[in-house]
């Protein structure tokens, strides 16, 4: 299947700074990219949805200028977590759709990156 | 908004025996259903789908799964299982470019 990566895996950071994720679509081109997030013992909860050229578009409750997303080409998206704080630490998933895959829908899921904040 | 429900959080067999993860969806239109497994350290990966067809779906490693419309039901099987399908699992149901995911179940199978 195809394969989604995201970097780094693990990050620590100090409170106040800001984190850049990326995630890449290695064999495919990915119009559109998902971000999420996974709470410990909660479901994936939906941040935002990457299109590629265009502004993102973000989910309820979810803080636009916290949590930029840019999908500057077909297989890059990055997430950034501005001035983070401990409540930011968590486990961010990005997952991407191969347009051209049977089933428009299915999404390819990076390994995830785990954030935390001091 | 849709919402999916996985009511059981921990289930723990032993080896060989029958699974059944429960899942149910809010959604009354025309959706796809998942169950993805995310096994220790790794990431997510896709068990199977169903998009349309016949309602029971046949996935990887010997999972299955019935969708049951009128039940609003896509209940993970499998007959036999394995101490290599200790992970969590999760059902989603996608519909008009909305993913939504249940909780999970983590399964312990003991050996």
């Amino acid at each position: 299947g195809a394969v989604v990566s995201q970097h780094p895996s693990r990050v620590i950071c100090k409170s106040g700074t800001s984190v850049k994720i990326e995630c890449r679509s290695l064999d495919f081109q990915a119009t559109t990219m998902f971000w999420y997030r996974q709470f410990p013992k909660k479901s994936l909860m939906l941040m935002a949805t990457s299109n590629e050229g265009s502004k993102a578009t973000y989910e309820q409750g979810v803080e636009k200028d916290k949590f930029l997303i840019n999908h500057a080409s077909l297989t890059l998206s990055t997430l950034t977590v501005t001035s983070a704080h401990p409540e930011d630490s968590s486990f961010y998933i990005c997952s991407a759709r191969d347009p051209l895959a049977g089933g428009r829908e299915t999404q390819y899921f990076g390994p995830g990156t785990r954030l935390l904040v001091l | 908004a849709q919402s999916v429900s996985q009511h059981n959080h921990h289930v723990i067999l032993s080896e060989a025996a029958s699974l059944e993860l429960g899942c149910n969806y809010s959604y009354g239109g025309t959706v796809n259903l998942f169950w993805y497994v995310q096994y220790p350290g790794q990431h997510l990966q896709l068990l199977l789908k169903y998009f349309s067809g016949d309602p029971l779906v046949k996935g990887i490693k010997g999972f299955e799964a019935e969708f049951i419309k009128s039940k609003f039901s896509f209940n993970l099987r499998k007959p036999s299982v394995q101490w290599s399908d200790t992970a969590e699992y999760f059902c989603a149901v996608y519909n008009n470019n909305d993913m939504r995911f249940g909780a999970g179940t983590r399964l312990t199978v003991k050996p």
